[in-house]
């Protein structure tokens, strides 16, 4: 089992729909991070999170340390919003990383 | 400046050459990290400098050469690679000393082997 697990591993949506991606760890940690990469390019840190919520523009980040869960919400979503989302765990130097989950958002 | 730098952004080499990749930082960063990505696959880490010191080797093979010269620049060495080297070459760079935030990717070198 991996140590960072996500859901879903796709995901298609229609523009404007709300959009929820789960992430669900077994170890300690010290920051949780969520990361955008589109197609062939670099990651981009979207939130880092150690407790609460986070919000940027039309992204929600949220965590709860004590389930040792943490989702990232897209609210009217837009086809520029296709990528991957990737759930990375730190504790002191090391990250570990979730599968990703590759978003498709149709017009 | 709050970015992490990474150059050459495309690389095609042929197994016999020599080249190296570059990440820069100047945001006082003192750890520094390298990972390969395969495609639809998340990063592996290879190498993490702390303090200019490698403190991670990841048990890499030694055609992986990685160096830190000083605390803003890191190089990874490349020499007799093979096809299946082929990969996105991510460059990151933390705080260092444990600080969790501040975690900073660079964009990448897409490096094709041939």
């Amino acid at each position: 089992k991996n140590e960072v697990e996500q859901s879903p591993q796709n995901l298609t949506a229609q523009e404007g729909e709300f959009i929820t991606i789960n992430c669900s760890y077994s170890v300690g940690i010290s920051a949780l991070h969520w990361l955008q990469q589109h197609p062939g390019g670099g990651i981009v840190s979207l939130f880092m999170l150690s407790s609460g919520k986070k919000k940027h523009g039309r992204l929600i980040a949220t965590i709860n340390i004590q389930e040792k869960h943490s989702s990232l919400h897209i609210t009217a979503s837009h086809p520029r919003d296709s990528a991957v989302y990737i759930c990375a765990v730190r504790n002191l130097g090391d990250m570990r990383f979730g599968a990703g989950t590759r978003l498709t958002v149709k017009p | 400046d709050t970015e992490v730098t990474q150059t050459p952004k495309h690389l095609v080499m042929g197994m016999t050459n020599k080249k190296s990749l570059k990440c820069e930082q100047h945001m006082g960063h003192r750890a520094m990290y390298w990972y390969k990505q395969k495609a639809k696959k998340p990063p592996e880490l290879m190498f993490v400098y702390s303090y200019e010191k490698l403190s991670i080797n990841e048990s890499v093979p030694s055609r992986f050469s990685p160096e830190c010269p000083n605390s803003s620049l890191l190089n990874l060495h490349l020499h007799a690679l093979q096809p299946e080297d082929s990969a996105l070459y991510l460059c990151a760079s933390s705080p260092g000393g444990g600080d969790p935030y501040g975690y900073t990717f660079g964009s990448g070198t897409r490096l094709t082997v041939v």
